[in-house]
């Protein structure tokens, strides 16, 4: 079965600062990944996805993350954050097309101004 | 265009009583899903449903039935609420065009459920 691991609980960055957010998942064959990101008292929101091709991912908001397949992890980044970007990010990974999301714990990114 | 609707937004329940979450989309899409939410847990996959008129498993059924009423709306049952049961509920969708697979889930808003 497949597990996905987000590293950090908790990630509190100045603003413009870059962030990295840290994800790593386990599976035996192929899988699609997501990141999704959830604004306070709100659902989810796709940020990206990874389905194959090219490893570097570029989603909405500036985010990007980068697929590697032999790290088994799936980081996402931003070059300088805003306070907007404070919210909780799930990375997900799935084996069918998107269905059976299987989410990590969450990262809450904290923002200071 | 709404989206995916849920309703209640709040709910409190005693342990031992029912109620039914209910979901709606109105995107056309063809796969439901409810998911619960707990803090450092993630969201984890309750029941889904592919298509119309089926429904599946997912990673923590026990407790909760689902009906997937038509193409639009997927209702959650807890026949006896539980304090474990105590948890925000979250309901998403997806599509499958004829063109090829469809990757993004949809989400609502969340039910906040609180079980005494």
């Amino acid at each position: 079965a497949q597990s996905v691991t987000q590293l950090d609980s908790q990630v509190p960055v100045f603003e413009e600062a870059p962030v990295e957010l840290r994800c790593n998942y386990s599976s035996s064959v192929s899988v699609y990944l997501f990141w999704y990101v959830q604004y306070p008292n709100q659902g989810l929101q796709l940020l990206l996805k990874y389905l194959s091709g090219s490893t570097l991912v570029k989603g909405i908001n500036g985010f990007e993350a980068e697929f590697n397949k032999s790290q088994t992890s799936f980081h996402l980044r931003k070059p300088s954050v805003h306070i907007s970007d404070t919210a909780e990010y799930f990375c997900a990974v799935s084996l069918e097309y998107g269905n059976k999301l299987v989410f990590g714990a969450g990262t809450i990114l904290r923002v200071k101004s | 265009n709404a989206g995916v609707t849920q309703t209640p937004k709040f709910q409190v329940l005693k342990t031992g009583q029912s109620m039914t979450l209910q979901c709606a989309q109105d995107m056309n899409h063809n796969s439901m899903y409810w998911y619960r939410q707990d803090p450092g847990m993630g969201l984890r996959l309750i029941y889904y449903s592919a298509s119309e008129g089926t429904t599946d498993k997912g990673e923590v059924p026990n407790g909760y039935n689902v009906s997937r009423l038509n193409k639009r709306e997927f209702s959650l049952r807890l026949e006896s609420a539980a304090p474990s049961q105590t948890s925000v509920y979250f309901c998403a969708s997806k599509e499958f065009p004829e063109g090829g697979p469809s990757y993004e889930q949809y989400f609502g808003p969340g039910t906040r459920l609180t079980v005494t």
